[in-house]
């Protein structure tokens, strides 16, 4: 199986603080990795696929970038919102694995 | 818009099987799959496996297989998820997402709480 590491874990960050999350991936995995948010009692949701492309609808301070091993998820203006944890998913083959999820948290 | 909507919290002594519903609403149900995926307490996310809207076909994670089976009733827009042989480590929000392919996950389910306990 792909292992797929995030760092920092967890990221402390305050209101208009400019965030990165880092995913590393045991193997390559060209550019098929996704990012989701997770908030308690909520529906996960999908922010970027396919490394860098941005889901509908999904505010355009969050950005990702990276291909190959190492990955980025960057919010370029924190927001009160953004406070959740995110994790990364690769599908380039089977199981399609996680990383063991960012928290970020107030400062 | 996209709805999907699971059904409630679910409580099973060890051995027993459970069955999640997920029903969709706002998108052509065979026009997509489902996956189901699950975090337990504290812990990261896992992919169980996925099943085509359109004809049935399905794939589990190694893991499970042999105890958890994905059907669908397209004339409701409703998968179903039953894991069986139920362990405490089973314990997880489980939850379903519309696949847009390739194991991408759109449009999820708000989870379902099921709890192994004797």
């Amino acid at each position: 199986d792909i292992q797929m590491t995030q760092s920092p874990s967890p990221l402390s960050a305050s209101v208009g603080d400019r965030v990165t999350i880092t995913c590393r991936a045991s193997q390559s995995i060209t550019k098929w990795l996704a990012w989701y948010q997770l908030k308690p009692g909520k529906a996960p949701k999908l922010l970027i696929y396919q490394a860098s492309t941005l889901e509908s609808g999904v505010p355009s301070r969050f950005s990702g970038s990276g291909s190959g091993t190492e990955f980025t998820l960057t919010i370029s203006s924190l927001q009160p919102d953004d406070f959740a944890s995110y994790y990364c998913q690769q599908y380039s083959s089977y199981p399609v694995t996680f990383g063991q999820g960012t928290k970020v948290e107030i400062k | 818009q996209v709805q999907t909507v699971q059904s409630g919290t679910e409580v099973k002594y060890p051995g027993a099987s459970v069955r999640v519903s997920c029903k969709v609403s706002g998108y052509t149900f065979t026009s997509y799959g489902i996956s189901w995926l699950r975090q337990a307490p504290g812990q990261g996310l896992e992919w169980l496996g996925w099943i085509s809207g359109n004809n049935g076909e399905t794939r589990y994670a190694q893991n499970f297989q042999g105890r958890l089976t994905m059907t669908t009733d397209i004339s409701t827009s409703t998968a179903y998820m039953e894991l069986r042989s139920l362990r405490p480590d089973d314990t997880s929000v489980y939850f379903c997402a519309r696949d847009v392919g390739s194991r991408v996950f759109q449009h999820w389910g708000q989870g379902t709480l099921v709890t192994v306990s004797s």
